[in-house]
C-alpha cells in the first residue's frame, strides 16, 4: 500500500528555535497534502489543506506565519514550526492523497517537546 | 456544518467476541465519504475501511465491517473475532466530497482494549 515517511518521529528543541518536520509520499503522488495537530488523548484538528504548487489554506485559528507549509513538489510537504514555544509541543501528523482517490495515507507523526 | 460523534471513550471486550464501536455523523452534503481509522499507541494512522455515500453496499475489509445505516446518519465499525493486537485509538472519520480538497474531520475517538 501507499507509504507516507515522516521525519523526524520525535524532536526536542529549545523555546524560540525553529523545526522542520518532513512528508514524503514515497509511492505515490500526494497532490493534497494535509497537516494535523493532535494533543494527549484527542482527536487529530486539522491544521490546513496544501495542494502542490499552491499555498497552503489554513484553518481557522491556526498562525500561518507561525506555522510554515511548503508542498512544492508531488512527494514532498514539509511543516515548519517557527520560533517555537513551549505550547506548540504537540504530535503532528501528515496525511497525503492523490487526485480524487478517497483514501488517506498517513505519515507516522512527529512528537515535538519544546523546552 | 460537517460532524462526527463517536459517543465511546473507551471499551473493553474479550478476545475473539465481536465488537461494535459506535459513530455517527451529520451533514447537508449528498455525497460525502466515511473511514474508520486506527491508531496504535506507536501513533501512526492506519486507514481500516471507506464507505461512500452512495454506496449500495456496506464495505468490508477482512475483519473489519462498516455497518452503514444512511437514514440513521450512523457508520458503525464491527471488527470480528477481535485479537490483542486490535487494542488500539480508533478514529471515525467523514469527508464532504463536492470539493477535491475538501477537508476531513474526525471523531474524537474509541480507545479499544481487547482482554485477553
Amino acid at each position: 500500500g501507499a507509504v507516507v515517511s515522516q521525519h523526524p518521529s520525535w524532536v526536542i528543541c529549545k523555546s524560540g528555535t525553529s523545526v522542520k518536520i518532513e512528508c514524503r509520499s514515497l509511492d505515490f503522488q500526494a497532490t493534497t497534502m494535509f497537516w494535523y495537530r493532535q494533543f494527549p488523548k484527542q482527536s487529530l484538528m486539522l491544521m490546513a489543506t496544501s495542494n502542490e504548487g499552491s499555498k497552503a489554506t489554513y484553518e481557522q485559528g491556526v498562525e500561518k506565519d507561525k506555522f510554515l507549509i511548503n508542498h512544492a513538489s508531488l512527494t514532498l510537504s514539509t511543516l515548519t514550526v517557527t520560533s517555537a514555544h513551549p505550547e506548540d509541543s504537540s504530535f503532528y501528523i501528515c496525511s497525503g492523497k492523490q487526485g480524487d482517490n478517497e483514501k488517506l495515507f498517513f505519515g507516522s507523526g512527529t512528537q515535538l517537546s519544546v523546552l | 456544518a460537517q460532524k462526527i460523534t463517536q459517543t465511546q471513550p473507551g471499551m473493553f471486550v474479550q478476545e475473539k467476541e465481536a465488537v461494535t464501536l459506535d459513530c455517527t455523523y451529520d451533514t447537508s452534503d449528498p455525497s460525502y465519504g466515511l473511514f474508520w481509522y486506527k491508531q496504535p499507541s506507536s501513533g501512526e494512522m492506519i486507514f481500516l475501511i471507506y464507505q461512500g455515500s452512495y454506496d449500495q453496499q456496506n464495505a468490508t475489509e477482512g475483519r473489519y465491517s462498516l455497518n452503514f445505516q444512511k437514514a440513521r446518519k450512523s457508520a458503525n465499525l464491527v471488527i470480528s473475532a477481535s485479537q490483542l493486537g486490535d487494542s488500539a485509538m480508533y478514529f471515525c472519520a467523514m469527508r464532504e466530497l463536492y470539493s477535491s480538497a475538501s477537508k476531513i474531520i474526525f471523531g474524537s475517538g474509541t480507545r479499544l482494549s481487547i482482554r485477553p
